[in-house]
């Protein structure tokens, strides 16, 4: 299984864009990327999928370069109700065993 | 899009009884569900993989005669805690994979937790 790598925690303001990036070396030929957001309490809510460049959707968008080795969340003019924890996960359409990382701690200030 | 219901979403108990928590797919057929568990500030935990028919794969640490679970159906998987303890109170989250009908490749769709306390 691919090991992802996320900074622990974020910092950002209101109306603000965020980029949130993981490093996920040993990815699979095969491996799709995708992000999850958690609020306290609640399960996690999917975000945002991808394999390669750039998939953009309603609420976010995923720039994965070539190598595919990373790859970047961005979360454009963020607002306080953004503030959650976001992981990145890494596996093998269909039958990957979906395992989470320590994840993304994003506050967003006033 | 998919919705994952879990239920109940929260419980108390006694030590020493057991807890089922329940875990539905409401519009998809799920073949594979998982089971998690989250402790404060802390990052979600795999307990154990779920097969509609099959006995459930558990993770490395995780006592299976605890933790039972059972997936009858297509849209039903259940976890029962037996002989709950306090250090089993948690947040306990079910997922289920979306393989045949989902909006991206592979997504999982996550329930809203259980929150279960034990006295």
């Amino acid at each position: 299984l691919a090991k992802t790598t996320q900074p622990i925690s974020m910092d950002s303001y209101e109306g603000q864009e965020v980029n949130i990036t993981c490093s996920h070396n040993n990815i699979a030929t095969n491996d799709y990327i995708t992000w999850y957001q958690q609020f306290p309490s609640q399960g996690p809510r999917f975000i945002i999928q991808g394999y390669k460049t750039k998939v953009t959707n309603e609420v976010a968008s995923l720039f994965i370069p070539a190598d595919r080795k990373s790859s970047t969340l961005s979360l454009p003019r963020v607002s306080l109700s953004d503030t959650a924890v976001y992981y990145c996960l890494v596996g093998l359409r269909g039958s990957y065993i979906p395992t989470f990382g320590r994840g993304t701690s994003l506050i967003v200030h006033p | 899009g998919a919705v994952v219901s879990q239920h109940p979403s929260w419980v108390i108990c006694k030590s020493g009884t057991s807890v089922k928590i329940e875990c539905r797919s409401l519009d998809f057929q799920a073949t594979t569900m998982f089971w998690y568990r989250q402790f404060p500030k802390q990052s979600l935990m795999l307990m154990a993989t779920s097969n509609e028919g099959s006995k459930a794969t558990y993770e490395q640490g995780v006592e299976k005669d605890k933790f039972l679970i059972n997936h009858a159906s297509l849209t039903l998987s259940t976890l029962t805690v037996t002989s709950a303890h306090p250090e089993d109170s948690s947040f306990y989250i079910c997922s289920a994979r979306d393989g045949l009908a989902g909006t991206a490749p592979d997504t999982q769709y996550f329930g809203p937790g259980t929150r279960l306390t034990v006295l």
